[in-house]
C-alpha cells in the first residue's frame, strides 16, 4: 500500500518556540492531506484539511495563526505549531488519499509533541 | 450531524476466541465508506477493513470480518481467534462521500485486551 511519512517521530520544545511537522506522501501524490490531533485516550480529533496550492480549511476552534498548514507540493504537507504552549502537547498525525483514487486514506506514524 | 458511536470503551477476550467491537453511524448522506483501524501503543494508525454503502456483501480481511447492517446503522467488527497482538486501541471511521476532500470521522474508540 501507499507509505505516508512523518518527521519528527518526537519533539520536545521550549514554550514560546515554534515546531514544523512535515508529512510527506512516499509513493505517490496527495491533493489532499488531513491534520489529526490526538490526546492520550482519546481519539482522533480532525484539525485541518491541507490542499496543495491552496489555503488550508481548519476545523471550528482551531486557531489557524497557531497552526500554520503549508501544503506546497503534491508530495509534502507541513504543520507548523507557532509559539507553543504546554497545552499543545500532544500526536499530531497526518493522512492523505491518492489523487483520484479510492478511498482509502493511508496515515503518518504520527509525531509526539511534548512543549516544556 | 455525522456521528460515530463506540459505546464500549474496553473489552476483555481469551486468547483463540473470537471478539465483537460495536459501532453505530449516523448520516443522512447515501453515500459513505466505513473504516476500522487499529492503533498500538505506538500511535500508528493501521487500517484493517473498509465497507462501502453500496457494498452488498460484507467485507473480510483474514481475520477480521465487518457485521454490515445498513438499516441497523451498525459496522460491527469482528476478529476471530484473537491473538495476544491484537491487543490495542480500535477506531471505527467514517467518510461521507468516496472521493474529494471529506476527511474521517471518528468514533472514540475501544481498547481490546487480549488475555492469555
Amino acid at each position: 500500500g501507499a507509505v505516508v511519512s512523518q518527521h519528527p517521530s518526537r519533539v520536545i520544545c521550549k514554550s514560546g518556540t515554534s515546531v514544523k511537522i512535515e508529512c510527506r506522501s512516499l509513493d505517490f501524490q496527495a491533493t489532499t492531506m488531513f491534520w489529526y490531533r490526538q490526546f492520550p485516550k482519546q481519539s482522533l480529533m480532525l484539525m485541518a484539511t491541507s490542499n496543495e496550492g491552496s489555503k488550508a480549511t481548519y476545523e471550528q476552534g482551531v486557531e489557524k495563526d497557531k497552526f500554520l498548514i503549508n501544503h506546497a507540493s503534491l508530495t509534502l504537507s507541513t504543520l507548523t505549531v507557532t509559539s507553543a504552549h504546554p497545552e499543545d502537547s500532544s500526536f499530531y498525525i497526518c493522512s492523505a488519499r491518492v489523487s483520484g483514487g479510492s478511498y482509502e486514506q493511508y496515515f503518518g506514524p504520527g509525531t509526539r509533541l511534548t512543549v516544556t | 450531524a455525522q456521528k460515530i458511536t463506540q459505546t464500549q470503551p474496553g473489552m476483555f477476550v481469551q486468547e483463540k476466541e473470537a471478539v465483537t467491537l460495536d459501532c453505530t453511524y449516523d448520516t443522512s448522506d447515501p453515500s459513505y465508506g466505513l473504516f476500522w483501524y487499529k492503533q498500538p501503543s505506538s500511535g500508528e494508525m493501521i487500517f484493517l477493513i473498509y465497507q462501502g454503502s453500496y457494498d452488498q456483501q460484507n467485507a473480510t480481511e483474514g481475520r477480521y470480518s465487518l457485521n454490515f447492517q445498513k438499516a441497523r446503522k451498525s459496522a460491527n467488527l469482528v476478529i476471530s481467534a484473537s491473538q495476544l497482538g491484537d491487543s490495542a486501541m480500535y477506531f471505527c471511521a467514517m467518510t461521507f462521500t468516496l472521493s474529494g476532500n471529506t476527511p474521517l470521522v471518528f468514533g472514540k474508540g475501544t481498547r481490546l485486551s487480549v488475555i492469555a
